[in-house]
């Protein structure tokens, strides 16, 4: 079964909204991370957080995390009709340093 | 930058055949992955490789094998191909699980 698991699966917005992508994960992590995959491509990796961190900035994204609830959101803001994609989380499991486990992915659509 | 490269695109191959996917990365990276991407699913993890000849399975390496002989390539291969191993395979690469992964282009693999 999947460590991760986004919500929602699919997104819909109007360009300069904000869009907010949430993962939830089983066992106890190392760090989360997430990634961005544009239609039929590899993934790109867009922000890390250590399980010590609770919040992370990077330009318009914005990564909270909250261990006690083993769950994680990506804000992004002021969207623009790029950032259509899909959005992956992958976590780094604590009894295994080597494993990066991906969610199912939240599809965004931003329209223009 | 960072660059991993997938020997193949798209790939046609027939049931019962031996089929070879390569990765190459171009940054001493010590860790290597493969996976494959269907619809709903996310990414699953087949098997990931943390130094050369070493090798540990993910979540599904029923049907699959690799091989790890140089630092820079990392090999999956479908021992007889099957139709339900018509799928997206993407490879990726990290210095460590503590930063992000590189990832392939990915390559579209239909058996038939």
């Amino acid at each position: 079964s999947q460590q991760g698991e986004e919500d929602p699966q699919a997104l819909s917005i109007q360009e300069g909204e904000n869009a907010t992508m949430n993962c939830s994960y089983k066992t106890s992590i190392n760090n989360l991370q997430w990634y961005r995959q544009n239609s039929g491509r590899g993934l790109v990796h867009l922000i890390l957080i250590r399980s010590n961190e609770r919040e992370k900035h990077s330009g318009r994204l914005r990564v909270t995390l909250d261990t006690s609830k083993k769950s994680s959101s990506l804000l992004i803001t002021a969207s623009r009709a790029a950032d259509t994609a899909s959005y992956f989380c992958a976590t780094v499991l604590m009894d295994s340093s080597y494993k990066l486990i991906f969610g199912s992915g939240t599809r965004l659509l931003v329209r223009p | 930058d960072v660059k991993v490269t997938q020997s193949s695109r798209y790939l046609v191959k027939r049931t019962g055949e031996k089929v070879f996917l390569e990765c190459v990365q171009d940054m001493d990276h010590e860790n290597m992955f493969w996976y494959r991407q269907d619809p709903g699913l996310g990414l699953r993890l087949i098997y990931f490789s943390y130094d050369v000849k070493m090798k540990e399975k993910g979540d599904i390496p029923e049907g699959y094998s690799v091989s790890r002989e140089k630092k820079e390539r990392f090999s999956l291969i479908l021992e007889s191909a099957s139709t339900n191993q018509t799928s997206m395979y993407l490879c990726a690469s990290s210095l460590s699980v503590r930063v992000g992964a590189f990832f392939g282009q990915g390559t579209r693999l239909t058996v038939v």
